[in-house]
């Protein structure tokens, strides 16, 4: 479906490991690489990972993703406060021949 | 480094047209690796993709949206537009200028943004 599918809120504390997913379809996910978006409060958002698994230079290494079918995944390692923010995954879709975002994620550093 | 920002009127009465600039600087709009694009965010809400164009003018549009918008590149001024019509309360939203990079399918490079309120 031309939907992207994030869960509304996660948290951690400080040094877990948390994982946000991103759950597609057949003409977004599963046919073209998923982007991944952080937004800070009041502030635009910034590319985090994009090509599924690449980082743009400046990016920790703490952040990384996977993608499997329909579905995709952001992991952050070694959670730190600075980390909490809102994140969006983002995929080309074939059937709104545009770009789809997911509906975000809020993320908690406890 | 590309750099797009946003300029818009603030305030935009219901029924009538919302226009909102992006000006690039740093280099020039027509590089071949790039498209540009718009996205908003109403108060509170999540991300929603308006419409990203090439510096030929091939663009591509948000379906929900399309039959409103018109989207444009001045590339002598290093410039790109979009044009809303018939706005509503709905179209209130922080707008966002991005340049999207060919080789990493990406948005990689976004505006601060401008806040369009559209009230009588």
């Amino acid at each position: 479906q031309s939907v992207l599918t994030q869960p509304p809120s996660a948290s951690g504390t400080p040094g877990q490991r948390v994982t946000i997913s991103c759950s597609g379809g057949s003409s977004n996910i599963a046919s073209h690489s998923v982007n991944w978006y952080q937004q800070l409060p009041g502030t635009a958002p910034k590319l985090v990972i994009y090509g599924n698994n690449q980082r743009p230079s400046g990016v920790p290494d703490r952040f990384s993703a996977s993608n499997s079918g329909t579905s995709a995944s952001l992991v952050i390692s070694g959670l730190q406060s600075e980390d909490e923010a809102d994140y969006y995954c983002a995929a080309w879709d074939d059937s709104l021949n545009g770009q789809l975002i997911g509906g975000g994620t809020k993320l908690t550093v406890l | 480094q590309l750099q797009p920002q946003e300029s818009g009127p603030g305030l935009v009465k219901p029924s009538e047209t919302l226009s909102l600039t992006c000006t690039v600087s740093g280099g020039s709009i027509t590089t071949s690796t790039y498209q540009w694009g718009w996205i908003r965010q109403p108060p509170g809400k999540g991300l929603e993709w308006i419409a990203t164009i090439y510096y030929s003018g091939i663009g591509f549009y948000n379906p929900s949206l399309k039959s409103r918008l018109t989207m444009s590149v001045d590339t002598p001024n290093n410039q790109f537009s979009l044009k809303v019509t018939s706005v509503t309360a709905a179209d209130t939203a922080v707008y966002y200028c991005a340049r999207r990079d060919l080789q990493l399918h990406a948005f990689d490079m976004w505006g601060q943004g401008t806040m369009v309120t559209v009230s009588s």
